[in-house]
Order: C-alpha cells, then sequence, then structure tokens
C-alpha cells in the first residue's frame, strides 16, 4: 500500500511556464516533506522540503504548498527551463527516526 | 566538499554469489541510509544507521541482506545469494542528523544479476 502516491507518471510543459507536479500521501503521521530532482545515471538531489507546522515554503523559482486536510502537495516551478527536465520525486516522513517514503516519480519535460 | 560515494558504480554478479557495494558518506554526516530503486519506482528504504549501529534495518528484504558501518564513516552492504529480483539500483544517503535534515544521495550502485 504506497503511502506517498504520485499519480502522473509524466508531465510536459513548454519552456517559460509553470509546471506543477502534485503528491498526496496517506499517512498523517507525516510531518516533514520534501521534493527530490533526479537526472539519469545520478542520484537523487534535494530541491525544497516543507514543515507540516506551514503551508507554503519558496526558493527561487520553486515553490511547495501543503495542504494538510487534503494530505496534498504540489511543487510549482516558474518560469520552467529545459535544464528542468528530470523525474521529481515527493518525500515524507514522520518525526523522530523515521525513513523517508518515497512516491513513484513524475519524468517533467520542459519543452524548449 | 565530496558528497555522497559509492563503489562500485555497476556489478554485474551471477546468480548465487556473493556482493558488497560500498558507501562513503558526507564528513561528519551521522545518519547513513541505504535504499533500493528498481525500474519505474521510487527509492524504497532497506536499513538506517545511527552512528555504528542500525537504528532501523525494517525495509532489509530478507535475510540475505546485511549491512555493516563498522566506524561510523563508510558502510557496506552485503547481499548473499544473490538472485535476479535483487537486480536495481542501491542508493545510500547520508544526512547531519536523522531528524530533520535533508538526506544527500549518492549515484548509486547498479547491480545486475545475471
Amino acid at each position: 500500500d504506497q503511502q506517498v502516491k504520485q499519480n502522473s507518471p509524466s508531465l510536459s510543459v513548454q519552456e517559460g511556464r509553470i509546471s506543477i507536479l502534485n503528491c498526496d500521501y496517506t499517512n498523517s503521521m507525516f510531518d516533514y516533506f520534501l521534493w527530490y530532482k533526479k537526472y539519469p545515471a545520478e542520484g537523487p538531489t534535494f530541491l525544497i522540503s516543507i514543515s507540516s507546522i506551514k503551508d507554503k515554503n519558496e526558493d527561487g523559482r520553486f515553490t511547495v504548498f501543503l495542504n494538510k486536510s487534503a494530505k496534498h502537495l504540489s511543487l510549482h516551478i516558474v518560469p520552467s527551463q529545459p535544464g528542468d527536465s528530470a523525474v521529481y520525486f515527493c518525500a515524507a516522513r514522520g518525526s523522530g527516526n523515521t525513513p523517508l517514503v518515497f512516491g513513484k516519480g513524475t519524468r517533467l519535460s520542459v519543452i524548449a | 566538499g565530496a558528497g555522497v560515494s559509492q563503489t562500485p558504480s555497476n556489478k554485474v554478479t551471477e546468480k548465487g554469489k556473493y556482493v558488497e557495494l560500498r558507501c562513503d558518506p558526507i564528513s561528519g554526516h551521522t545518519a547513513l541510509y541505504w535504499y533500493r530503486q528498481s525500474l519505474g519506482q521510487g527509492p524504497e528504504f532497506l536499513i538506517y544507521f545511527q552512528g555504528t549501529g542500525a537504528a532501523d534495518d525494517s525495509g532489509l528484504p530478507n535475510d540475505r541482506f546485511f549491512a555493516v558501518r563498522p566506524e561510523g564513516s563508510v558502510s557496506t552492504l552485503k547481499i548473499q545469494r544473490t538472485e535476479r529480483g535483487d537486480s536495481a539500483v542501491y542508493l545510500c544517503a547520508s544526512s547531519l542528523t536523522s531528524s530533520s535534515s535533508p538526506l544527500h544521495f549518492g549515484n548509486g550502485t547498479r547491480l545486475t544479476v545475471t
């Protein structure tokens, strides 16, 4: 049973437009959420995170929104650039020493 | 500074053989994690070390899998009697602490069991 779900396996966006990647979770004990970006043959790279006490966190072109009541988070990238083309993983963890649980990923293609 | 280093980057082995995968975490990071990523899936947790001890090994699929971190730095993931289903990318990650620090991943070891 998947605790972190990324229901869109792929997304295609034009350069300069907004990319919105979605993630749903089922475990109400999760209180820390992260987004990772992965290029082929490389490990996932940390992008941005959000704690459950917040509903928004922004870092440059990247913003993560958290809706706790809906158990939903999203990553917004604006403006999208061709170098953003990668697989994006949503991840979540509970408090204490619990391990990160990952979604299956969404492949983003930014078209020039 | 240097990131998480994993060796080898690729490993091909025959079914039934024993393999060791090595992870060198970022200097000063006390927490170390092993994950496994199969095709089309996200990384799946295997085991987590805090210092030298395995704090959580609940993700190890069976007793053919074992990991050590004897001096609290380098870790080795050991797989006995490999099976074709063990083929995957094995990812190592480290973090400063285990609470709210993001994990920093290595590039992984791609294991192929023939």
